[in-house]
Parts: C-alpha cells; structure tokens; sequence
C-alpha cells in the first residue's frame, strides 16, 4: 500500500514557468488536499476537492490550479511560477467519516528562481 | 475565522524532565489534531481529539482538548532524544478538513 506519493520530489523552476504537482493515493479517499509549508511555519491550505470532479479553494488558493478527474488523483498546477511560490508542497488525503486521520504525503520541494 | 496559536515555539528539554506545550484556537473546532514532524520528512499523525474533555495518550505524549476554554494541550512525559521534532496542532475551520495549523513547536530533548 503506496498511501500518498507525491512527484517530483524537488524541483527548481525560472519565474514564469508552469509545471504541475502529482499527487496520487491508493486508498480510496474521498478527501484530497495541497498545503504548502514556508519555514517555520504551519502549513497552509491551497485547494481540496472532497470527490472527483468536486473542487474547492482554501486559504492560499492564488496562482495555483487544481482538477479530480479521479478519485486517486489530485494534481496541482503552478499557471507562472513566481519566487513567492517557493516552498515545500504536501498532498493529503482521509476518507470522508468523521474523525479519520489525514495522511500526508512525503512533499515536494520547490524553488523558484 | 479560526486561528490557531501555539506555545512555546522553541522549547529545550532535558532528558527524562516533564512538558507541556500549548495549542489555543479562536472560534470553534469540532476537532483537534496533532502532528509531528521531523525535518526534512513528512508530517506523522499523532492524535485526533474529537469532543470536549477527549484524552489520548501514546507512550510518553498525551493529548487533551477542553472546547470550552478553545485549548488543547500536549503533555510530554519523561522526555527521551527521539522525541526532538517540530509538534503542530491544527483545528477544522468549516466542513471538510479545511486544518488551520499553528506556527509548531520545535522540541529538542539534550542530555
């Protein structure tokens, strides 16, 4: 059981660039969420989706866009990368009952240049 | 809109010495969570505290939440080096698991 795989594991990208995030999960959960972490903070919300074709924004949702064709996958696409969006990215997932745990993925580092 | 605060942010332990760090929120949570992680890893379930006066405990770390005063705490019992790590708490704004995250508390045990 994969749990949460998150690609690619690093990247560097030149401002302007796009690029998406994969995040996918084998568990059958519902819920799908991006956070991203700046340092020495808490993470914060970028988008979920709670079913496939359902999406929704979150706290930070700016400059970033997300699609659930299915319910394993949740990418996260980056429209023009700016310098601001450097950061470590994390998938999540839970199924919908209450009280699940939320399972993180392994997160992705990336540094706009 | 919910906020959450943690204490300390920085928190030195000696070995076997006794801790708690603090989570408050502003508006309701109907769940609390935490988390651990270590640097450079991903972030570790630690508990999920459901209802008012819940108590959970695994190994040396305890987890409590009193909705009513909107603080939850985490309890470090006879503190051991592996247990250096960074804790978040984090509350449910809305439906969903829209988690509001605290700053984190980076604990380092020493000898």
């Amino acid at each position: 059981n994969a749990g949460v795989t998150q690609t690619p594991k690093f990247q560097v990208l030149k401002t302007g660039q796009s690029m998406t995030l994969q995040c996918a999960q084998d568990m059958n959960h519902e819920y799908m969420s991006w956070y991203r972490q700046d340092p020495g903070m808490g993470l914060r919300l970028i988008h979920y989706s709670v079913g496939a074709g359902i999406t929704d924004q979150g706290e930070v949702p700016n400059g970033y866009n997300v699609s659930r064709s299915t319910t394993e996958d949740f990418p996260l696409r980056l429209l023009s990368a700016a310098p601001s969006q450097t950061s470590v990215y994390f998938c999540a997932s839970r199924r919908a009952e209450a009280g699940n745990t939320i399972y993180f993925g392994e997160g992705s580092w990336l540094t706009v240049v | 809109e919910l906020k959450v605060e943690q204490n300390p942010l920085f928190l030195s332990m000696q070995e076997g010495k006794n801790y708690t760090i603090y989570c408050n929120y502003s508006t309701t949570s109907d769940r609390l969570y935490w988390y651990r992680q270590d640097p450079g890893k991903s972030l570790e379930s630690l508990f999920v505290l459901l209802s008012n006066g819940a108590v959970k405990q695994e190994g040396r770390l305890m987890a409590s939440l009193d909705t009513k005063a909107r603080l939850s705490t985490l309890h470090i019992t006879a503190a051991v080096h592996d247990l250096s790590a960074t804790y978040f708490c984090a509350g449910r704004s809305g439906g969903y698991n829209k988690l509001i995250f605290g700053a984190g508390t980076r604990l380092a045990v020493h000898p």
